[in-house]
């Protein structure tokens, strides 16, 4: 199993608070993303890193945003959560782009929003 | 742009019943296209893969063929085990390779 890690596991916290997910990798790979899933509408892409302080906006950035000071660590930021972001974020990474390469996930980090 | 679309679910199934979950994808250039799994409480897992056309990814008695000419990549498998049940995302990335695009996920139930 690839070495991804998210923290927390879950959290619950109020509308208008600001929030952080952390995702942390071990495997050295230039490439990480941030994916919320919700029913109905599969994973969608929030955010992708293609390198150290390189990001850029996925199909519903909106309401996000992301900073990558290091390799191994991809961090997610809710300004001011609103009930709207309650939904399950994953992170993954991949070793290169294009080609078919693949992304290897972590676990999940729920996040309720109330 | 680029999308799939995966039959919804959920879908319940005997054990050693055969199994199709279908995929199809609008997409500009030459996507690469994937199946991963979900089993409960856990992140996705890649199943198999295909990179170009005519390409067969296959995995655990799992198969996928990637069809140009159909814009498909219908996920198979001959007979089935309650160990299967999960829920199948298909996906696909796009020519760059930085933008991934999932379908919404089929819930398969394996009965024994």
């Amino acid at each position: 199993d690839a070495g991804i890690t998210q923290s927390p596991r879950h959290k619950v916290t109020e509308t208008g608070t600001p929030v952080t997910l952390r995702c942390h990798q071990t495997e050295n790979h230039r490439y990480m993303y941030w994916y919320r899933q919700d029913p109905g509408h599969g994973l969608r892409l929030i955010h992708y890193s293609y390198g150290v302080k390189d990001t850029d906006k996925g199909e519903v950035s909106d309401g996000y945003s992301v900073s990558r000071s290091k390799t191994e660590d991809f961090l997610l930021t809710l300004e001011s959560a609103t009930s709207s972001q309650t939904s399950v974020y994953f992170c993954a990474i991949s070793r290169l782009a294009g080609e078919g390469d693949t992304q290897y996930f972590g676990p999940g980090t729920r996040l309720t929003v109330l | 742009g680029d999308s799939v679309t995966q039959m919804e679910g959920p879908v319940t199934l005997s054990e050693e019943a055969f199994l199709t979950i279908n995929c199809t994808y609008t997409a500009t250039g030459y996507p690469s296209l994937f199946w991963y799994v979900q089993y409960p409480g856990e992140g996705l897992q890649l199943l198999l893969k295909a990179t170009k056309a005519d390409d067969k990814g296959s995995n655990k008695g799992f198969e996928a063929t990637y069809r140009k000419e159909t814009t498909s990549f219908h996920l198979e498998k001959g007979s089935v085990q309650v160990s299967d049940s999960a829920v199948y995302f298909c996906a696909l990335s796009d020519s760059t390779g930085n933008q991934f695009y999932f379908g919404t996920g089929t819930s398969l139930t394996v009965i024994p």
